[in-house]
């Protein structure tokens, strides 16, 4: 177990769809950052939040957002779903950026 | 942006030789480079990082080295065993004081086969 919990691991959903990804990070950690993996774009970095901040923005989709709350847990909606948006979600946490990423163990979406 | 090149995509190597996984990064600010390992259908794992004041760092058998003024990186590991078998990604960031930093920017890549 990293410390970095991911809710839900698996996830199958329609076309058009809203979805809702959840992040708690490791105890102590500030920033949680969000990646996709697809086969053919490997790991892609999406966003970063800092203590309730959004502090880098990668790749992400305008049908995409993200918060961070107060208690540090974070959510990545995905909306108006696309077949082309299957893929393994990972959320990272880590002190600050001066420090390595401790990464969840992922959501799998499935887009039919 | 960053833009990070890693060879080659798949690495077959005897047990017990040793194996390089090399990557290039464009970004001349980038000053974290970190190496992930991340095992068929599991999280990628953090093995090693090297910040860009540093040249090389050496954890066990795991070694990285670090030029920039050619900005490439290199993680070297040697005595291969069965379980180094997995996907090895190279990044490349820049991270700044106070908290911030860029996101990392990940290689495609590098399927290594520990051959027995």
């Amino acid at each position: 177990d990293s410390g970095v919990t991911q809710t839900p691991k698996h996830l199958i959903t329609a076309t058009g769809q809203r979805v809702t990804l959840r992040c708690s990070p490791r105890s102590g950690d500030l920033s949680v950052y969000w990646y996709q993996q697809s086969l053919d774009q490997g790991l892609q970095f999406l966003i970063q939040y800092y203590n309730g901040e959004e502090r880098a923005k990668g790749n992400i989709l305008e049908r995409f957002s993200a918060q961070q709350f107060p208690d540090l847990h974070s959510e990545l909606n995905l909306s108006s779903l696309e077949l082309g948006d299957s893929a393994l979600y990972f959320c990272a946490s880590s002190v600050d950026a001066n420090y390595g990423y401790t990464f969840g163990s992922g959501t799998r979406l499935t887009v039919v | 942006g960053e833009n990070v090149e890693q060879h080659p995509s798949t690495l077959s190597v005897q047990e017990g030789d040793s194996a390089v996984i090399k990557c290039t990064y464009s970004d001349s600010a980038s000053n974290y480079f970190p190496w992930y390992k991340q095992e068929l259908g599991k999280r990628p794992q953090l093995i090693i990082d090297i910040r860009s004041n540093v040249g090389e760092k050496k954890d066990q058998r795991i070694a990285v080295t670090l030029n920039k003024t050619a900005k490439h990186f290199s993680l070297h590991i040697t005595e291969t065993q069965p379980e180094d078998s997995a996907v090895y990604f190279c990044a490349a960031s820049n991270m700044y004081s106070g908290g911030g930093a860029d996101g990392l920017t990940f290689g495609k890549g590098t399927h290594l086969i520990i051959q027995p």
